[in-house]
């Protein structure tokens, strides 16, 4: 089963940040934070993915509280193009457990103009 | 970043026949793979891990025999749906971690194989 809790679904105007929370109250301390989205019938795609720190890419920024119970992403300046299903997955890294992302139900994002 | 492709994108068959649907890595080598369904307005579901050059480990519900997985190379899995019926049509969708370089951290995802059984 999952082990995060996401909003079903946020609306996001475009041109303004989107704020994406997670909740994760029971990820173990070897486990990190990962964020996929899905556009309608294509394959997931990598976002971003943090332990304990902030951290920040071409595409988003991850905020993780200091107790690492939960989390958000953050899409500075949405755009049309980021209108998709958002997903929270904690997990060990893949190198060193090889296992399986297990994917929840996410939250659906309508960036609209 | 890494690249993950799949063939068919697409396909239609009839029941009864068998289906394969084959998942590459295409710029690094994956030890492991990952298949997922994913019926309409749902998420994804995790179906089997595909380790190279050995058997395949089913989540429970999944029937090994109807989903056969072969890993034969480090760059190359396939899934084969066996007489395939109505209730086996979804979005089958592949994932691969790097084994080595700067991606191992992270699985990518290939874009999917929609599969529709008349």
């Amino acid at each position: 089963d999952a082990k995060t809790t996401q909003p079903t679904s946020m609306d996001c105007a475009e041109g303004r940040a989107a704020n994406l929370p997670c909740n994760h109250s029971t990820i173990s301390g070897n486990e990190y934070v990962y964020w996929y989205r899905q556009i309608h019938s294509q394959g997931p795609q990598y976002i971003i993915h943090g332990l304990k720190n902030n951290e920040t890419n071409e595409m988003a920024s991850l905020i993780i509280t200091e107790d690492r119970k939960s989390s958000t992403l953050i899409l500075p300046h949405a755009t049309l193009r980021d209108t998709a299903v958002y997903y929270c997955i904690v997990s060990p890294l893949r190198n060193q457990a090889g296992t399986a992302l297990i994917f929840g139900k996410g939250t659906t994002l309508s960036v609209s103009s | 970043g890494a690249v993950v492709s799949q063939h068919p994108s697409r396909v239609i068959c009839k029941s009864g026949t068998s289906v394969k649907i084959e998942c590459r890595s295409l710029d690094f080598q994956a030890t492991t793979m990952f298949w997922y369904r994913q019926f309409p307005k749902q998420s994804l579901m995790l179906m089997a891990t595909s380790n190279e050059g050995s058997k395949a480990t089913y989540e429970q519900g999944v029937e090994k025999d109807k989903f056969l997985i072969n890993h034969a190379s480090l760059t190359l899995s396939t899934l084969t749906v066996t007489s395939a019926h109505p209730e086996d049509s979804s979005f089958y969708i592949c994932s691969a971690s790097p084994a080595g370089g700067p991606f191992t951290d992270t699985q990518y995802f290939g874009p999917g194989t929609r599969l529709t059984v008349l």
